[in-house]
Order: structure tokens, then sequence, then C-alpha cells
């Protein structure tokens, strides 16, 4: 089952545009994680937000999240051709696995030059 | 990007036969998990290793097993291979307890006919 759930499934958007993508989840988390990933290439890690935490900032990435909607967003600002890919959100819960995450299906973002 | 490798890249493999894949970290991380990605399913965990020789089932393990002899192995077996188990397989690493994040092989992706 998927904890997360992105929205949209699709985005297209010009280069320069700022692209929101939007990840709502059921149960309770200690962390939040979204990933990309390229055509055909493993899932690389953008950033992590902690329950305790309402937003995080990295370069262009903005991410929020409301543990009170179970929601959580990732904006990238002015984006561009490059950004071209899939997005995942990932719920964390700390057990005997160490962090384990559950995945969502993920946005899939084409930034049109 | 983290020393992850996996092997092999691609195989295509016919109904009932076994097939290993292995996951090989540099990284001297203690947790290894295998998942996989088919579309309109995000990522989905089939096992997971906490150490050497410790290891559990996730969400999807039937028809899987896995063995981690050493800190840098992780393998999966599917044991007599099924059409329904045609995916991409992803490796992933984590170095330790608490909140952390997740850094993930190349992939495999495996046919079977």
């Amino acid at each position: 089952s998927q904890q997360g759930e992105e929205d949209p499934q699709a985005l297209s958007i010009q280069e320069g545009e700022n692209a929101t993508m939007n990840c709502s989840y059921k149960t309770s988390i200690n962390n939040l994680q979204w990933y990309r990933q390229n055509s055909g290439r493993g899932l690389v890690h953008l950033i992590l937000i902690r329950s305790n935490e309402r937003e995080k900032h990295s370069g262009r990435l903005r991410v929020t999240l409301d543990t009170s909607k179970k929601s959580s967003s990732l904006l990238i600002t002015a984006s561009r051709a490059a950004d071209t890919a899939s997005y995942f959100c990932a719920t964390g819960r700390l057990n005997n696995a160490g962090n384990m995450l559950t995945f969502g299906g993920g946005t899939r973002l084409m930034v049109k030059p | 990007d983290a020393g992850i490798t996996q092997s092999p890249r691609h195989k295509v493999t016919e109904t009932g036969t076994p097939v290993t894949l292995r996951c090989h970290q540099t990284e001297n991380h203690r947790y290894m998990y295998w998942y996989r990605q088919d579309p309109g399913h995000g990522l989905r965990l089939i096992h997971y290793s906490y150490g050497v020789k410790d290891t559990d089932k996730g969400e999807v393990s039937d028809g899987y097993s896995v063995s981690r002899s050493k800190t840098e192995d992780f393998l999966l077996t599917l044991e007599s291979a099924t059409s329904s188990q045609t995916s991409v397989y992803f490796c992933a690493i984590s170095e330790s307890d608490g909140i952390t994040t997740q850094y993930f092989g190349p992939g495999t992706r495996l046919t079977v006919l």
C-alpha cells in the first residue's frame, strides 16, 4: 500500500515557471523525504523534513509539511529543462529497519524549454 | 554518488528459473533495502537488512528471499521467477539509526518471459 499519494500525477510547465507538487499521507510519520528520478536512473535524494519542522529550503527547492493535514508540498522555483524528471515523496517511520520509507506513485514533471 | 552497484543491470529470464540479483556497497552502511518499481505503484519494499545475517520482510516479499553474509553485499533471489516479477529492482542503503536518507543504486531491469 502507498502511504504517500502525489498530486498531480503529471505536470507540464514552461521553463522559468514554478512547479508545485503535493503529497498526502495517512498515518503518523517521523519524517518525509522527496526524491527525484530521471528516466532510467535510480532515485536521488532531494530534501528531508522532520515531523517537527514546517518548512525547509534547498537552493530552488522549498518543502512544506503540515502534519495536521497529513500533507507536504514540493515547490521548484524558476524551473529549468533539466528539472524534467519524476518526483517522489516518501514518508519515514523509525523501526528496526532504520528509517523505513514508504513511497508514493510520483509526479512526472516536464519542463519545456 | 554513493558507492552502490547492482548486477546485472539487465536480465531476461524464463518463467520458473531462479534469479539472483546482487547489490554491492562500498560505504559500510548498516542498512540495506530491496525495492521493486512498477508503473503506478512507485517503489515497494521487498526485503531489508539491518545487519549481517539480519533480514526481514517488506510489503511485497512473497516469492523473494534475501541473504546478507557480508556488510557490503545484499542478495535478492527470485526462487522461481514469474511474469509478475518483471520489474525494475532497486537497492538502497542507509547509514545509521535515526532519521536518515536512503541512497539508491542504478537499478536492475528484469524481464521474465
